[in-house]
C-alpha cells in the first residue's frame, strides 16, 4: 500500500539554523512527490515537487529512490518559515494525493 | 489564479440534520475535485474523487450514502453529510486540479463543521 511517512511531529530549531525536514514514502511503482505547507490560519499550498527541481523559498528536496526518501531541506531558516508541512505522494495515473502526518516546524528567534 | 473557494467556512448544525458544502473554481475548469477530512492535528485523509459528470470514487471505509458528493460543473463540487452526528464534526477541505495539471491541487480553506 501506498504510504508517506513524516516521522517529526514537530521540528524546532533557531533562526539561521539550517532545517531538514524528513520525508520517506513507500510506493511500488514511480512516484510523483510534493512539499505542501499551510501557514497558520491560510489554506494548504504547494511548496515544491520533485519533477521540477526548483527551489522554491530557499527550500529544496531531492528524490532518493534508493532510500525512499523526500527530505525536505533549507540551508537558513527564517522566522517566516514556521509553518506545517506536509509531504505527498501522488499515485500514478490516479491523481490523488496521499499525505504524510505533517510535521509543524518553528523557528526560533 | 488557480483559485479554490469553499462555502460556508464554518457550520453548525443539529445532530439528524443535513449540510452541504459547496466547492467551487474560481478562475479555471477543475477536471477533477477531492475531498478531505482533517481532524484536529492530524492530517488530510482523502474521502472521494469526482470527476464532473460522473459518480464520484470514495475511498475505503468512506460512507457513499453518507457523505454525498455531486460534481454538476467544471467550477463546483458540493459535499453533503447527511443525517450528521457529532463524530462528523471536523474541518473538511476541497481542492481541485486544472485541466492539464494533473498532478497540482489546489486547495480551498476549508470548512469546519460541528454537529450537536
Amino acid at each position: 500500500a501506498q504510504r508517506v511517512t513524516q516521522p517529526e511531529k514537530l521540528l524546532s530549531v533557531f533562526k539561521g539554523a539550517p532545517v531538514e525536514l524528513k520525508c520517506n514514502y513507500s510506493y511500488s511503482g514511480s512516484p510523483e512527490l510534493f512539499w505542501y505547507v499551510q501557514y497558520s490560519r491560510q489554506r494548504l499550498q504547494l511548496l515544491l515537487r520533485h519533477i521540477s527541481r526548483e527551489s522554491i523559498k530557499g527550500f529544496t528536496a531531492d528524490l532518493n529512490k534508493g532510500e525512499t526518501s523526500f527530505h525536505l531541506k533549507k540551508p537558513f531558516a527564517q522566522e517566516e518559515d514556521s509553518a506545517m508541512y506536509y509531504c505527498a505522494l501522488s499515485i500514478q495515473g490516479a491523481q490523488k494525493l496521499v499525505f504524510g502526518q505533517g510535521t509543524r516546524l518553528t523557528i526560533n528567534p | 489564479g488557480a483559485v479554490v473557494s469553499q462555502h460556508p467556512s464554518w457550520v453548525i448544525c443539529k445532530s439528524g440534520t443535513s449540510v452541504k458544502i459547496e466547492c467551487r473554481s474560481l478562475d479555471f475548469q477543475a477536471t477533477t475535485m477531492f475531498w478531505y477530512r482533517q481532524f484536529p492535528k492530524q492530517s488530510l485523509m482523502l474521502m472521494a474523487t469526482s470527476n464532473e459528470g460522473s459518480k464520484a470514487t470514495y475511498e475505503q471505509g468512506v460512507e457513499k450514502d453518507k457523505f454525498l458528493i455531486n460534481h454538476a460543473s467544471l467550477t463546483l463540487s458540493t459535499l453533503t453529510v447527511t443525517s450528521a452526528h457529532p463524530e462528523d464534526s471536523s474541518f473538511y477541505i476541497c481542492s481541485a486540479n486544472a485541466a492539464g495539471k494533473i498532478y497540482e491541487q489546489y486547495f480551498g480553506p476549508g470548512t469546519r463543521l460541528t454537529v450537536t
